[in-house]
Parts: C-alpha cells; sequence; structure tokens
C-alpha cells in the first residue's frame, strides 16, 4: 500500500528557470494539499486540491505559483521564475475525503527539497 | 487571527523518562486535532489524533490530552526512546462551510533523547 509519492526528492535550478514537483497521492485519495517548509520551521499551508478542482490557494503566492490536480496523474505544483527565497522543503499530503466531520488525518510525504542557485 | 502555538521549541529528555510536549490553539471551532512527528529528512508521520468530544486517548506508549477549557492539546511519550528524537507539530482542524476541514499546523517542538 504505497503512501503519498513525490519527486523528485531533490531539485536544483537556477534564478528564473521553472520548478516543478509532483505529487502522487495515496491510493482512494482524492484530497491533496501542498505546504512549504523552511529549515527549522513549521509547515506553511499552500494550496488545497480536488481532482480538477482548487478549493483553497489562500496560502499560495499570487504570482509565479501554481497548482493543479487532473483527472488523471499526479498533481503538479509549479513555480515559475524561481527566486533565491524559494528554496524550501514542499511536501504534499493527501486525504481520502475532507469536510465537516471527516475527522481524516492527512498523510505526507517526504517532500521535494529545492534550492534555488 | 488563527493560530496553533506551542509553549516549548525544544525539549530534551533522558532515555527511559517520559516526555510531555504542549501545544496551545485559539481557535474554540477546531474539532479535531491531530499529532505528526517528523523526523530529519523525512516527512510528518500521523502519530495520534483526537476529536473534540474526547478528553484523552491513547495509543502504543502515546498518550494526547485535550483541555477544551484553555484550548491546550499535549503529547505524553512513555519510556521515551532514542528513536523518538524528531520534531513533534500539533495540528488542529477547523470547518469551513459545510465542505472544508482547514488544517493549521503548529511551529513544531524539537524532542532530543539522551542516551
Amino acid at each position: 500500500n504505497a503512501g503519498v509519492m513525490q519527486n523528485p526528492r531533490h531539485l536544483v535550478r537556477r534564478r528564473g528557470q521553472e520548478a516543478r514537483l509532483r505529487c502522487s497521492p495515496m491510493k482512494g485519495h482524492s484530497h491533496v494539499y501542498w505546504y512549504r517548509q523552511l529549515p527549522e520551521e513549521g509547515l506553511k499551508f499552500m494550496v488545497y486540491l480536488q481532482k480538477e478542482n482548487i478549493i483553497d490557494e489562500s496560502g499560495m503566492p499570487k504570482e509565479r505559483f501554481s497548482a493543479e490536480f487532473p483527472k488523471e496523474g499526479p498533481s503538479i505544483l509549479r513555480i515559475q521564475q524561481v527566486v533565491r527565497g524559494d528554496s524550501a522543503a514542499y511536501f504534499c499530503a493527501s486525504s481520502p475525503r475532507s469536510g465537516a466531520h471527516s475527522n481524516q488525518p492527512q498523510h505526507f510525504g517526504d517532500g521535494t527539497r529545492l534550492s534555488i542557485l | 487571527g488563527e493560530s496553533v502555538g506551542l509553549h516549548l521549541p525544544t525539549l530534551s529528555v533522558q532515555e527511559g523518562d517520559n516526555s510531555i510536549i504542549n501545544c496551545a490553539y485559539s481557535n474554540s471551532a477546531s474539532d479535531y486535532f491531530i499529532w505528526y512527528k517528523q523526523e530529519s529528512g523525512k516527512g510528518p508521520q500521523f502519530i495520534i489524533d483526537i476529536r473534540s468530544n474526547m478528553d484523552k486517548r491513547q495509543g502504543q506508549r502515546v498518550t494526547v490530552l485535550l483541555n477544551k477549557t484553555v484550548k491546550h492539546l499535549s503529547l505524553q511519550i512513555a519510556a521515551t526512546q532514542p528513536g523518538d528524537s524528531a520534531v513533534y507539530f500539533c495540528a488542529e482542524t477547523t470547518r469551513l462551510g459545510t465542505s472544508y476541514d482547514k488544517v493549521i499546523f503548529g511551529p513544531g517542538t524539537s524532542l532530543s533523547v539522551i542516551p
């Protein structure tokens, strides 16, 4: 029973390039969440998606960042024209459902460590 | 605004002793709480959860206590082992409308176990 799979585990980009981070949720999970974590800090919520829909993107910067979760395939977090400040660990989590009374914990992948040169 | 905070950012415990990690939450409407453990280089791992209609829940070597009166959550680890060394996050779930439970994570406590 595979868990949440993220790839790549490590990604190095030069300033101005694009970064694409992929997340395959656990089998049977249709809800995906992206978080950002700086060293020695907590998890900062970025975006919550269901299949083909963005439900909450309140934590995602308005520019350069985008996320999708297509009907087929993994969820993608895309960062365009990366800058040094984008260096961080990006975690994806999934759950089977979300909503009132769901009481379902999110299950996390091991993250993608993005380094900007 | 909404926030979840931890009283102690770091905690050192002797191997074999019990550990207590505390968490304060500010949203009285939160009704589901989760503790996660994050080891170096890995993602957060679910440890234990508790619903707001309970004040205590036990797992294997771990106990979570919820005090809704003072909006306080704690994680107790019995007979702490070196493998327990990690960062521990509490998380609260707040219902937004009828279709979305938002999870808010605290800043984390780093637990170091002294052999």
